[in-house]
């Protein structure tokens, strides 16, 4: 079983939608949660770290279940520039991330 | 907040050659340098993990003869691709961590290596 598993995609949704992504991780030591974003050819960057109580940060939403050891992603009012991919991320203290495959996301004028 | 420098940004080489990529902290002392590859359409891995002075630890799979990895000083790792073959074209990227976590998630541009 993978470390971080998410599904591929693509999702294509329309300018205003809403869409949610999913991740789920098997490593239940894990202490750190993030979601990035990577647009083709470019770097990941940090897009919000997520907690158990989950948090907000604008139109994006993310949440965390240690039970099940899963990680969701909701985008609302997709925007084109949103399109790209989005990568669940997890660490357990001093180590280095592990990332997922991505979710590749297209936002539809 | 913390900023890492990756270069190049591209390079292409012939078969054979060997390639170097270089990756600064410039705003923080990073004591640690993780090294990764990306595949096309495939997830980040992790190559090496690099602490300032010492030698890499190298992930099961990466040849430690074929990719030189170097962090001599607190702001300069760099990663050597030696005798570099098609199959090593790929998106090369470094992260640094300095003290108390610091630049633990931020990544330099990346380096997309292609070898012709």
């Amino acid at each position: 079983r993978k470390e971080v598993e998410q599904d591929p995609g693509p999702f294509n949704v329309p300018e205003g939608a809403t869409v949610a992504f999913n991740c789920t991780y098997s490593n239940s030591a894990s202490q750190s949660f993030f979601w990035y974003r990577q647009d083709c050819r470019k770097e990941p960057k940090l897009l919000m770290s997520v907690y158990s109580s989950g948090n907000e940060d604008g139109r994006f939403t993310a949440q965390l279940n240690r039970a099940s050891q899963y990680i969701s992603l909701l985008i609302r009012d997709s925007k084109l520039s949103d399109s790209a991919t989005y990568l669940c991320v997890v660490a357990s203290g001093n180590t280095p991330l592990v990332f997922g495959k991505g979710t590749r996301l297209s936002v539809i004028a | 907040g913390a900023v890492v420098s990756q270069h190049p940004s591209w390079v292409i080489c012939k078969s054979g050659t060997s390639v170097k990529i270089e990756c600064r902290s410039l705003d923080f002392q990073a004591t640690t340098m993780f090294w990764y590859r990306q595949f096309p359409k495939q997830s980040l891995m992790l190559m090496a993990t690099s602490n300032e002075g010492s030698k890499a630890t190298y992930e099961q799979g990466v040849e430690k003869d074929k990719f030189l990895i170097n962090h001599a000083s607190l702001t300069l790792s760099t990663l050597t691709v030696t005798s570099a073959h098609p199959e090593d074209s790929s998106f090369y990227i470094c992260s640094a961590r300095g003290t108390s976590g610091i630049g633990g998630y931020t990544f330099g541009s990346g380096t997309r290596l292609t070898v012709v």
